[in-house]
C-alpha cells in the first residue's frame, strides 16, 4: 500500500513562529501536493511539486513556501505563522503522468493551531 | 484553469434510500475526474475515478458516477445508502497535461434513521 506520512497529527504554534510541516511518501511518486482544508471551503491547493527542487504555486500560496530536496519528502513552511493559518493541512502524492494521472494518495493530515 | 462546483453543501437522506451528489466542472481541455470520501476524523480515500473509456464508473462501497461531457458533470450515486456512508464527499478534477488536482468544497452526507 502507498503510504503518505505527515510528521505530526496536531501542532500548536505561536504567532510569528516559523513552522515546518513535513511529509514523506514511500512509493517513489514524482508529484507531491500540499492542501489546506477548512470547513465550507473544501481542499485548497497551496503548492505542488512535480520533481525534486521543482515547485509550482497553487491557488493560495501567500504566506507559505515549500522545499523538496529529496523525492520522497515535501515540506511546507509557514514563514511567520498567523492565526488565519489555523487549519487542517493535507499532504498528497501521485505518480507522474504516463499520459494519465491516476490518483492522489493522502496523508492523515496535520491540524495546526496558531495562537 | 479548471474548477469544480459541488452544488450541495449538505445532503440529508434516509437510510436505504437512493442518493445523488452533484458535481460540475469547468475546463477547456480533456479532464480526469475523481470522487474522494472523508469519514469523520480520517484522511481522504478514493471512491472512484474517470480517466477515459466508459462514462459510467463504478467505485467502492456500491457507489457509481457518470461522466457527462456535454453537461460537464460527474454526479455520484448510490441506490441504497447505509448509516456507514455518513461522511464528506469531495469531487476533484485534473486537466490532461497538468498534474494539479483541484477539489470542490465538499458535500456532507447525513444519513437519517
Amino acid at each position: 500500500d502507498v503510504k503518505v506520512t505527515q510528521s505530526s497529527r496536531y501542532l500548536v504554534k505561536r504567532t510569528g513562529e516559523k513552522v515546518f510541516l513535513e511529509c514523506v511518501q514511500d512509493m517513489d511518486h514524482e508529484n507531491m501536493f500540499w492542501y489546506r482544508q477548512d470547513p465550507g471551503l473544501g481542499l485548497r491547493l497551496i503548492y505542488f511539486s512535480y520533481d525534486v527542487k521543482m515547485k509550482e504555486k497553487g491557488d493560495i500560496p501567500e504566506g507559505y513556501s515549500v522545499s523538496r530536496e529529496k523525492k520522497e519528502r515535501f515540506s511546507l513552511i509557514l514563514e511567520s505563522a498567523s492565526t488565519n493559518q489555523t487549519s487542517m493541512y493535507l499532504c498528497a502524492s501521485s505518480p507522474l503522468r504516463l499520459g494519465v494521472l491516476t490518483e492522489a494518495f493522502f496523508g492523515q493530515g496535520t491540524r495546526l493551531t496558531v495562537v | 484553469a479548471q474548477s469544480v462546483t459541488q452544488l450541495d453543501s449538505q445532503v440529508p437522506v434516509f437510510e436505504e434510500a437512493p442518493v445523488e451528489l452533484r458535481c460540475n466542472y469547468s475546463s477547456s481541455v480533456s479532464v480526469y475526474l475523481f470522487w474522494y470520501v472523508q469519514y469523520p476524523n480520517q484522511g481522504l480515500q478514493l471512491l472512484l475515478k474517470y480517466l477515459s473509456g466508459s462514462t459510467l464508473v463504478k467505485g467502492i462501497n456500491g457507489f457509481e458516477a457518470e461522466f457527462n461531457k456535454s453537461q460537464t458533470s460527474f454526479h455520484l450515486r448510490k441506490p441504497s445508502v447505509h448509516i456507514s456512508d455518513t461522511a464528506e464527499y469531495f469531487c476533484a478534477v485534473s486537466e490532461s497535461g497538468d498534474d494539479k488536482i483541484i477539489f470542490g468544497k465538499g458535500t456532507r452526507l447525513h444519513i437519517l434513521p
